[in-house]
């Protein structure tokens, strides 16, 4: 079974610029996550799917991020634009849709802003 | 607030010596606790959870974990480590929300470095 696919792996960019990220989750995994780890803490959620439609944004900075996931499949996270305190690494993540359910992880996209 | 607590930010110790990775939890009902590791450059993997029923819980690599929930903790552990285990350590606590979906909040992490 293969894994959730993200890219780019690695992305620099000056301040001010924008940037996007790409994740393809397991197939058949109706949950997608999109969480911000900075460096010494661990990851936070900044919006959680079901399908297509969103079901929790509440700790997206929407002011500068939004993502989509059209068709209920791929998503896109997008930053725009950038902030030097953005520099993390983004993890997309996927589950079925069951309370009890683990989350599967992808290697995450490593963004340094300068 | 609903939060989890890894109180150490690194744990050392020897090859073949037992280790104990700890996390409290300070939450409301019933919550699913879970562990997950990440390697270098790599993503989260998940290596067990509790959700009801017996409070020793096995995973995997050989590691478990007790569900204690007078003390509200969740230690992470393993009778004999091995180098491969070296790894940041994450707690994380399933909370239920409107609409009928859960979602994970995690502790900060921690570093465990086995030695040979």
């Amino acid at each position: 079974e293969a894994g959730v696919a993200q890219s780019p792996r690695y992305k620099i960019i000056e301040k001010r610029q924008s940037v996007a990220f790409w994740c393809n989750p397991i197939s058949g995994h109706a949950t997608l996550y999109w969480y911000q780890q900075i460096l010494g803490q661990g990851p936070k959620l900044l919006i959680q799917f079901q399908n297509n439609g969103v079901v929790d944004d509440s700790q997206l900075p929407k002011d500068r991020f939004s993502a989509e996931r059209l068709k209920g499949v791929d998503s896109t996270l997008k930053i725009q634009p950038a902030k030097l305190e953005d520099s993390a690494v983004y993890l997309c993540a996927s589950s079925p849709r069951t309370p009890q359910g683990e989350q599967f992880f992808g290697p995450g996209t490593r963004l340094t802003v300068l | 607030a609903q939060s989890v607590a890894q109180p150490e930010d690194q744990v050392n110790v020897a090859e073949g010596n037992p280790l104990t990775v700890k996390c409290t939890y300070s939450v409301s009902g019933n919550p699913y606790l879970f562990w997950y590791v990440q390697y270098p450059n790599r993503g989260l993997q998940f290596l067990l959870k509790y959700i009801t029923g017996d409070n020793l819980v096995k995973g995997s690599y050989g590691f478990e974990a007790e569900f204690n929930k007078s003390q509200t903790s969740f230690h992470l552990k393993k009778p004999s480590a091995l180098v491969s285990d070296s790894a940041l350590y994450f707690c994380a606590v399933s909370l239920p929300f409107s609409g009928g979906y859960n979602k994970l909040i995690f502790g900060a992490g921690t570093r465990l470095a086995v030695h040979p």
